[in-house]
Parts: C-alpha cells; structure tokens; sequence
C-alpha cells in the first residue's frame, strides 16, 4: 500500500529557506503517470496548492510562490522534496504532500485537464517565527 | 481570495441531504474536471470525488458528484454525524497552468 512520510525541520526563523522531504514506500515514483506535490494549510485556512513534480524533473509551480518555491525528486530515493527560499511569518502552516493525477486529454478539440490527490501524507506543521 | 467559490458553511439534520457547490470559471471548472477532498477535523483531506463523479474504492455511493458548466456539486445523502467535516473542490486552472482549491465548506450535521 502506498504511503507518504514527510520530514523537516518544524521551525524556522524568518528569511531561513524551508525544506521538507516526502519518502514514498510502496510504490516506484518512477516510471508512473503520477505527479508528486505539496499542498499547504495555514491555521484556520483552506488548502492552498504549492505545486508538483514528475519523476523526469517536469514542474508546475503556485504562480503566486513561483519565485520563492523548488520541488526536486531523488529517483534513487524514492523521493521528493520542497524548498520555499525567503519564509515568512505567512508561511506558517501544515504542509501536506500528495501523490498527484495530473494528465490532459483532448475532447471536441479542446484540451481538458484531469487533477486530483488520491494520496496524502499525513501533514508536518512548520512554523515560522523569531 | 479562491478562484473557485464554495459556501463557507452547510449545516443539515442526520438522514438527510445536502449539496455543496463550487463555482469556477471557463479556464478550470468550465473545461477541467473537478475532484473533491473531505477532511475530518485535525486529519490529512481524503479523495472523494475524481474527474467530477467517480469515487475511489471504499467510498459510500452516499457521496456523489456532478457538474453542469462552471460549477461543480458534491451531494451526500443519508447524513451521518461522521460526515460532519470541511469539504473542498478542486481542479486545474488552464490559464494560470495551476491546481486549485475552493476554500472550503464546513458542513455540521445537527
């Protein structure tokens, strides 16, 4: 069964660069039509989208992190990892990683995107504070 | 500010039905499909709902999902105590090249 461990250094001080690694057991993060991801949580809030990787090096990055944000994969590892440069105090929040659906099919001439996270770790909370 | 909206809260007696909508725009719902995340308090979301009305094994047929245009539904039937949780739509946004979230319903069942 496939399963998402998260790990990380739980507080930062501001302008310190935040870095979490998700280990994936279970499954090869190779070789699938999976892409690998972050996803956020800032207390009190929704879900906020970070972004994700595929097992090639392929990203998509949050528009509004893209400056700030690196999500790389180790293949002989089997995982993959989060690096947010520059953190501030709104970056506090549970950050949760997920394996990602994420493909496009072309239908009546147009293309449609599937995306969905049908696995999840179980969260690591990161705080940012001085 | 999500660019996709959804009620910030739902409440419904037990056995009976709710819906939870999510409305978007032609660049994700409108021409994407949408999934939806139940998450119960102080636990990692769960897939309910994929590619706008599957379910992933394991989940009840009480959950089910639809969508017409630029909005997106989740209903559930049979309400359960248990069901009382934070639900969230979600898809990919064509223009910004993006995945999105609603904001989130928080449903109560009385």
């Amino acid at each position: 069964q496939l399963q998402l461990q998260d790990s990380g250094p739980r507080l930062l001080q501001p302008s310190e660069t935040l870095s979490l690694t998700c280990s994936v057991s279970g499954a090869s993060i190779s070789g699938s039509s999976y892409y690998w991801g972050w996803i956020r949580q800032s207390p009190g809030r929704g879900l906020e989208w970070i972004g994700n990787v595929y097992y090639s090096g392929n990203t998509y990055y949050n528009p509004s992190l893209k400056s700030r944000v690196s999500i790389s994969v180790d293949r002989s590892k089997n995982q993959f990892s989060l690096n947010l440069s520059s953190a501030t105090a709104t970056d506090t929040a549970v950050y949760y990683c997920g394996r990602i659906f994420l493909d496009t099919v072309l239908v009546l001439f147009a293309r449609r995107y599937h995306f969905y996270i049908d696995v999840w770790g179980k969260g690591t909370t990161v705080t940012v504070s001085s | 500010q999500s660019l996709l909206t959804q009620p910030p809260s739902l409440s419904a007696a037990p056995g009976q039905k709710v819906t939870i909508s999510c409305s978007g725009s032609s660049s994700n719902i409108g021409n994407n499909y949408v999934s939806w995340y139940q998450q119960l308090p102080g636990t990692a979301p769960k897939l309910l709902i994929y590619d706008n009305d599957k379910r992933p094994s394991g989940i009840p047929d009480r959950f089910s999902g639809s969508k017409s245009g630029t909005s997106a539904t989740l209903g559930i039937t049979g309400l359960q105590t248990g069901d009382e949780a934070d639900y969230y739509c979600g898809t990919w946004d064509s223009s910004l090249s993006a995945g999105l979230f609603g904001g989130g319903t928080k449903l109560t069942v009385l």
